[in-house]
């Protein structure tokens, strides 16, 4: 099975920061990644799919990068409403969730 | 509007057994894959199973094989999840998600689409 880590498993922050989070697969996914943003009592929406497409909707402010094994989840100028806790999730074989970035303020 | 809806959620005891359903709207139902994900009590996403739209290809985490049971109903437009010998970490919200699909068919390989959860919480 393909595990999914993510670094850091916290993050602190201030508005206006630029902020990256990094996953890493055990073992090549090609473009397979995903990245979710969830708030607390809530479902977890989509952001970003293929490694690097903006879902509809989502703030340019976020983007992704990376392919095989390494990716990263950037935003580049952090709002309030950005601080949440963050997934990655691989779709190559099966799925997998990486154990989540919580951002917090600083 | 697009909206998949969970119920089935409640106190079940060790070793029991609970059938989860999550009533999908506003889209064609029968052209999505869908999966079951769980996040127990403070933890993260846990994906569970996957459903292919024809329900021909079935797949699970490890944690689940052999007790849950991942079908669908493509005229009812249903989601199910069988979940029977539960244990203490079982204990969780159960989402339905849908993964999405792009121009032309294409797969979008991402849960496009959440319900809001139903808790299940396994306990004596």
């Amino acid at each position: 099975d393909i595990q999914m880590t993510q670094s850091p498993s916290s993050l602190s922050a201030s508005v206006g920061d630029k902020v990256t989070i990094t996953c890493r697969a055990s073992q090549s996914i090609n473009r397979f990644l995903n990245w979710y943003q969830q708030k607390p009592g809530k479902a977890p929406k989509l952001l970003i799919h293929a490694a690097s497409t903006l879902q509809s909707g989502v703030p340019s402010r976020f983007s992704g990068s990376g392919s095989g094994t390494d990716f990263t989840l950037s935003i580049s100028s952090l709002q309030p409403e950005d601080f949440a806790t963050y997934y990655c999730q691989q779709s190559y074989s099966m799925r997998t969730f990486g154990q989540g970035t919580k951002l917090q303020i600083k | 509007q697009v909206q998949l809806v969970e119920s089935g959620g409640g106190l079940v005891k060790p070793g029991g057994s609970l059938r989860l359903s999550c009533a999908a709207s506003g889209f064609t139902f029968s052209d999505h894959y869908m999966s079951w994900i769980r996040q127990a009590p403070g933890k993260g996403l846990e994906w569970v199973s996957l459903i292919s739209s024809s329900g021909s290809t079935i797949d699970y985490a490890d944690s689940v094989k052999g007790r849950l049971t991942i079908s669908r109903d493509n005229a009812k437009k249903l989601l199910y999840l069988q979940m029977s010998s539960l244990r203490a970490e079982d204990t969780a919200v159960y989402y339905c998600a849908r993964e999405g699909i792009q121009g032309a068919g294409r797969a979008l390989d991402a849960f496009d689409i959440w319900g809001l959860g139903t808790m299940v919480t396994v306990s004596s």
